[in-house]
């Protein structure tokens, strides 16, 4: 059976800070790996990642892969209130119709 | 505009009740999933469909129903649902190979109650 565990659970920070969100997974027929920002409502897509050791980066936030110890990190640098969000991590199937397992989701809320 | 749309937003009913959720996505998808979560458990699919008249089961079928009659929509059907079915619903959709289309597209989410 497909596992996906994120860590922490939740995490309180202060603007300005960096924070370093785990996804560690174990899915058959690995494709790839996707970051989600949820806010109030639908999860956003922020990052897919396919190969090991090539960081994607999009402003504050950069990701990275290790599909040999099976775990992807999510950085945010210079955190902010809008940062503030449940972070989910979903690796892919090749099979199994795209299906996508979630993790749990870490709840990030920056303070002022 | 792109998007996947979901009806209704709220919906608060009683046990044994049969209800719809609908699911529309008008970006000519191939790929459409039913999704609920609960807190600490993150999103677990119930449902998905490859293409028109294909569907199979998720994680968490129990409980649910679903169709495929045409590409754009993949309606949700709770036959008679129980409380343990209250939860937050999001309906998704993507193309064939997710991979070149950055993941999927939520809808906004249904909150189900059931009382």
């Amino acid at each position: 059976e497909d596992k996906v565990v994120q860590s922490p659970l939740s995490l309180v920070v202060h603007e300005g800070d960096t924070v370093t969100l785990n996804c560690s997974y174990e899915v058959t027929n690995f494709r790839s790996l996707l970051w989600y920002k949820q806010e109030k409502k639908a999860p956003t897509f922020l990052f897919m990642l396919t190969s090991s050791g090539i960081e994607k980066k999009s402003g504050r936030l950069s990701s990275i892969l290790d599909k040999k110890e099976l775990f992807s990190i999510l950085n945010i640098t210079a955190t902010q209130t809008g940062d503030s969000a449940i972070y989910l991590c979903a690796p892919g199937r090749v099979d199994a119709g795209n299906m996508l397992t979630f993790g749990g989701g870490t709840r990030l809320m920056v303070k002022p | 505009e792109a998007q996947v749309t979901q009806n209704p937003r709220y919906l608060i009913t009683v046990t044994g009740k049969k209800l719809t959720v609908t699911c529309s996505q008008n970006m000519n998808h191939e790929y459409m999933s039913w999704y609920r979560q609960d807190p600490g458990l993150g999103l677990r699919q119930i449902y998905y469909s490859m293409n028109v008249e294909v569907t199979d089961k998720g994680d968490v079928p129990e409980g649910y129903k679903v169709s495929r009659k045409e590409k754009r929509n993949f309606p949700l059907i709770l036959e008679s649902p129980s409380p343990n079915q209250t939860s937050l619903y999001f309906c998704a959709s993507s193309p064939r190979d997710y991979h070149l289309a950055y993941g999927y597209t939520f809808g906004s989410g249904t909150r189900l109650t059931v009382v």
